[in-house]
């Protein structure tokens, strides 16, 4: 089955530490997101990517870092710059850059101990 | 201008009922309006969209309503099932490599269908 993997479903950070959170996709799409969702604020994006070893930052990237080393991956690390980290993270793709519909992966909800 | 307003924040609607969400936009060079079905512990999926040429679009049950003077535009769940419980986003972009994936995502409506 074609897809975005997310993994893990549920992390925890202590402070001052950084995660990684890991996305897969096998969509063989060019493009890949990562998206933050709050309660009652919607999705805002964090990073995007439109192409391996290329990304951009979204609306609020500060806290984060993103890498793009291959087609089907997109990691997402939440460095301890991040003072406010809990929240479910989506990672998201397209077909191509200029391709408006997105496919999500199932999320990982990160939580501070 | 880049906000995407949503309301209701939560909907409870029998089942069988018509459940009506409701958005607004500012920015008029947004060109595309789509909205995001999604299911506790899931990511969203794309439900039905909408482009301003167009003043309503149907699919099944659901139908989007789109408003281009008073810029807004609302989804429409005719005859809502249990299965329709979920939370909804409304998103809106515009066309353009520089706005690639931008989509700008409303607060959510979390609908609730009583059986």
């Amino acid at each position: 089955d074609g897809g975005i993997t997310q993994s893990p479903k549920y992390l925890f950070r202590k402070e001052g530490q950084n995660v990684t959170l890991s996305c897969e996709q096998n969509l063989n799409h060019d493009a890949m997101y990562w998206y933050r969702q709050d309660p009652g604020q919607g999705l805002r994006l964090i990073y995007y990517s439109q192409i391996v070893n290329d990304f951009q930052k979204g609306d609020i990237a500060e806290g984060y870092s993103v890498s793009r080393e291959k087609k089907e991956s997109f990691p997402l690390t939440v460095t301890s710059a991040q003072k406010n980290p809990t929240a479910f993270y989506l990672c998201a793709s397209s077909i191509r850059p200029s391709t408006e519909k997105l496919f999500f992966g199932s999320g990982t909800q990160l939580s501070v101990l | 201008q880049q906000q995407v307003k949503q309301s209701p924040q939560s909907l409870i609607v029998q089942k069988g009922g018509i459940s009506i969400i409701n958005c607004a936009y500012e920015n008029t060079a947004f060109d595309y309006f789509p909205w995001y079905q999604q299911f506790p512990g899931k990511g969203p999926a794309l439900l039905i969209a909408i482009r301003p040429d167009v003043s309503e679009k149907k699919e099944g049950r659901f139908t989007i309503s789109f408003n281009k003077s008073a810029k807004q535009f609302s989804l429409h769940i005719m005859d809502s099932q249990p299965g329709d419980s979920a939370t909804y986003f409304c998103a809106a972009s515009r066309r353009g490599s520089s706005n690639t994936g931008k989509l700008i995502f409303g607060q959510g409506t979390t609908l609730q269908v009583k059986p």
